[in-house]
Order: C-alpha cells, then structure tokens, then sequence
C-alpha cells in the first residue's frame, strides 16, 4: 500500500490569487497523477506528474493554470492559478504502485478549495 | 476514447439486502479492474481488485469479471446504512503511453434502514 500525505486539507482563497497543493508519499513510486472532483461528479484527471520532466496534461488542463512539480519519486506539488469560483473542487492526488501480480492505486486525502 | 460506464444511481436497497453495482469498459486491453468507496467528503479507498475472469469474494463483497462481455460487477451482500456511498469503477489499462487509471462516474448507493 502506500500512505499519502495531502496539504492544505482546505482552503478559500480569493479570486485571482494562486493555491499551492503538496503531495507527499512514503515511498518511491513511479506514477503519480492529479485528479479534480467537483461536487457529485466523478473524477477528472488533470495531469501525470512525471518526475524530472514536464507533467503531461489531459485536454482541457493547461500549464500555466494547474503547474505542477515533481522533484522526486515521493513528492509532488499541483498548483492553482488566478482561481476563480469555477475552480473551486476537490483536488486528489493519487499514485499507483506497480507489483508483479497486481497494480493499485492510492488516493491522497484531498484538498476542498473554495474561490470567493 | 477509453470509457467506462457506470448507473450513476442513485441505487436505494433495504438494509440487510443485496447490493448489486454494473460497470462497462470499452477497452479490451484492460488488464486489471477496481471498485473504490467514497464517503461524501472523503477521498476514494479501494475495496475490491479482480484480474481475471470470475467471482472474487472478500467478505460481503463479491466482485465479478466478464472480459468476453467487457462487465464488471460489484455484490454487496447484507447490505448494512455504513455501505451508503458512491462506488467507483476502475479500469487499469496499458498502452504505448504507459499505465493509465480510467474511474467511472461512480453509483451512488443508499442503503435504508
């Protein structure tokens, strides 16, 4: 399994200003990915965050509004810029561990951000 | 376009009863399948893996594949009010790009007192 670490749990922020979220998890893993979860929907994945090199977005997503880090294998950062009240969701991080009989993946506990 | 479908519900049984999930996948490279819980507010945690064809039971909970039928199933046995949740379908496929997680919509399911 893995234990992932998600920080801010929540936050509201102000509309035109950046929201950076950390992802933390104990061990090295290859995959790690951002989700978004607007309320009563299902998951949207923003981006692969690939470690030393740029993430790799779904269509609709886009660098210079969700940039994303990854310094190593067990840390990532997704960030939120010039919000405003439509991004207001759940934001997810996940990794996926890859065993020799079986791939999972794990969830963070999520970030509620709320623009105002 | 890799999918998959799922009712999104809500799905409302009596407690004590058996809770039955559908899930479709369009891909027939999917390799390895997953039924994740989400508590309102909460994030997903993973309850049940399959990958192969058949039942795997792990206590209440029984999943079932059919990859001829691209259909995998959820049963909640003796479904208990702790069950209501939305259950997400996940399929695992790997292509020239790597591994990739695909989630359904998710069912929601209400179990009644």
């Amino acid at each position: 399994s893995a234990v992932i670490s998600q920080k801010p749990s929540r936050d509201i922020c102000q509309r035109g200003t950046s929201l950076t979220i950390q992802c933390q998890v104990d061990s090295q893993v290859t995959m790690m990915f951002w989700y978004r979860q607007q309320p009563g929907q299902s998951l949207t994945l923003i981006a692969t965050a690939n470690q030393g090199s740029e993430a790799t977005y779904e269509s609709g997503f886009v660098i210079d509004k969700f940039p994303i880090s990854r310094p190593n294998l067990t840390f990532s950062t997704l960030t939120v810029s010039n919000m405003s009240p439509e991004d207001s969701s759940i934001y997810l991080c996940s990794v996926v561990k890859i065993a020799k009989l079986n791939t999972e993946a794990f969830f963070g506990q999520g970030t509620r951000l709320t623009v105002v | 376009q890799k999918e998959v479908e799922q009712n999104s519900g809500p799905l409302s049984v009596p407690e004590g009863a058996i809770a039955s999930l559908n899930c479709t996948y369009s891909d027939r490279g999917s390799q390895s399948f997953f039924w994740y819980r989400q508590y309102s507010g909460k994030s997903p945690e993973l309850i049940m893996s399959i990958y192969s064809n058949g039942d795997k039971e792990d206590g209440r909970f029984t999943a079932q594949l059919n990859k001829a039928s691209q259909y995998v199933s959820l049963l909640i046995r003796d479904s208990q009010p702790s069950d209501s949740a939305t259950y997400l379908c996940a399929v695992n496929i790997k292509d020239n790009y790597g591994q990739n997680f695909v989630f359904g919509p998710g069912t929601r399911l209400s179990v009644l007192p």
